[in-house]
């Protein structure tokens, strides 16, 4: 079956402490992105990646990090997470950089105490 | 830059009645629209797309838009509400910056559907 998953789901943990969400797509698409989800605001997008090795920031990338090493994988690294960082994260992938739809996984919901 | 403003953040209908979800975008060039839905502890689905063919687009689940250039809009309809249509609602414009895949989301309508 064709996916995006995301782990973990949920999450509860304290500021300062470096977590990694990770983000896995099986269709061989060569566009991932990561999304934050906030009431009121939409999505809004922290970071994508065009092809492996190839990164760039979004709209709301300061405190994140990526990485693309391998086309299937996208994880979006919080070096030192701050409470500001609550939020709901999406993973998003496509084929090429500018076809749809986007695939999005299910979400992971990230608490910064 | 392009942009979407959803005229309503919540919308509570009884079912088998109408839906109406109001989006309004800007841009300065053609765009690309999209509707996408998410329910409850999901991802978003992509319920339906307008790339400049017909404006009236039809899309899953028995929902279609219609794009209007002369009033920037891109409204989302449904003739009979059903019980599983409950959910949260985004407009969402393609990005024409930088040749890459950027969605710009409006901030959502949430779907209330009454017995």
């Amino acid at each position: 079956e064709a996916q995006v998953t995301q782990n973990p789901r949920y999450l509860i943990t304290v500021t300062g402490k470096k977590l990694t969400v990770t983000c896995s797509q099986n269709m061989n698409h060569e566009y991932m992105s990561w999304y934050r989800q906030d009431p009121g605001l939409g999505l809004r997008q922290i970071y994508y990646s065009m092809n492996v090795e190839v990164t760039d920031k979004g709209d709301v990338p300061e405190g994140y990090k990526v990485s693309r090493k391998e086309k299937r994988n996208f994880p979006l690294i919080l070096e030192s997470p701050s409470p500001n960082q609550t939020s709901l994260y999406f993973c998003a992938s496509s084929l090429r950089p500018r076809n749809q739809p986007q695939h999005f996984g299910d979400g992971t919901r990230l608490s910064i105490l | 830059a392009q942009s979407v403003t959803q005229l309503d953040s919540h919308v509570s209908v009884s079912e088998g009645t109408p839906v109406l979800l109001r989006c309004n975008y800007s841009s300065s060039y053609s765009p690309s629209l999209f509707w996408y839905v998410q329910h409850p502890n999901k991802g978003l689905q992509l319920l339906l797309k307008y790339t400049s063919a017909a404006t009236l687009v039809k899309g899953i689940n028995g929902f279609e838009a219609e794009f209007k250039k002369s009033e920037t809009s891109f409204h989302l309809t449904k003739p009979s509400a059903h019980m599983s249509d409950a959910a949260e609602y985004f407009c969402v414009v393609r990005a024409t910056s930088g040749g890459y895949n950027k969605l710009i989301f409006g901030a959502g309508t949430r779907l209330a559907v009454h017995p």
